[in-house]
């Protein structure tokens, strides 16, 4: 079983705060590695990939990656409230036509 | 527009029945997902497909049915449903290129089994 894991929260931060994700991933052959928000009966929207160990910045946000490790994180700087949702750690599954492998999501709440 | 839609968005239906969910992308992505989405679960792959007539299970492929006779097209049919087929149903898609393979997702159908 591949295993993708998430602390399911809930997260909470105050406005204008990092707000730090996790998640670790069980298949080393693994080599594509997303983050999703999900708000509440939406469905998931991609904000972040990473291919290559170290770090990825695309505005408020920042993907680190540790293949050693089996590590993933996000860092969402100067939280919004409208940043409040379920995050989901995505792995790509080589084995499955590149399907996505997902946690089960951490929830994270940014209070005003 | 393009992108990616799945109909209907809502359905409601009785034990036994068949059901079929479609989803329709613009993008002629080769590849295709079916997944869903439940409490305490996450998402789960249920089916896939990486061109036209070509398909394979996911992690949870039992009691559904899948084909792909037009790149665009995916519809996933329920054979006879049940009540633990209640869920949130997401259908996604990624174009080849290199190892990027980036889903986007459709809007979801919420599917009740009575």
């Amino acid at each position: 079983q591949k295993e993708v894991e998430q602390n399911s929260g809930p997260l909470s931060v105050p406005e204008g705060a990092i707000a730090s994700l996790n998640c670790t991933y069980s298949d080393r052959v693994s080599q594509s590695f997303f983050w999703y928000r999900q708000y509440s009966g939406k469905s998931p929207e991609l904000i972040m990939s990473i291919y290559s160990n170290g770090d990825k910045e695309d505005g408020r946000f920042t993907a680190q990656l540790n293949k050693a490790s089996q590590y993933v994180s996000l860092l969402i700087r100067d939280s919004q409230p409208s940043d409040s949702a379920t995050y989901l750690c995505a792995v790509n599954d080589p084995d499955s036509g590149y399907a996505l492998n997902f946690g089960k999501g951490t929830s994270l709440l940014v209070t005003p | 527009d393009a992108g990616i839609t799945q109909s209907p968005r809502y359905k409601i239906t009785e034990t036994g029945r068949q059901v079929t969910l479609m989803c329709h992308q613009t993008w002629s992505h080769s590849y295709m997902f079916w997944y869903r989405q439940d409490l305490g679960h996450g998402l789960r792959l249920i089916y896939y497909s990486a061109a036209a007539d070509i398909t394979d299970k996911g992690e949870v492929p039992d009691g559904y049915v899948v084909s792909r006779s037009k790149t665009e097209n995916f519809p996933l049919t329920l054979e006879s449903a049940t009540r633990s087929q209640t869920s949130v149903y997401f259908c996604a898609s990624t174009g080849e290129g290199g190892r990027s393979y980036e889903q986007y997702f459709g809007p979801g159908t919420r599917l009740t089994v009575t």
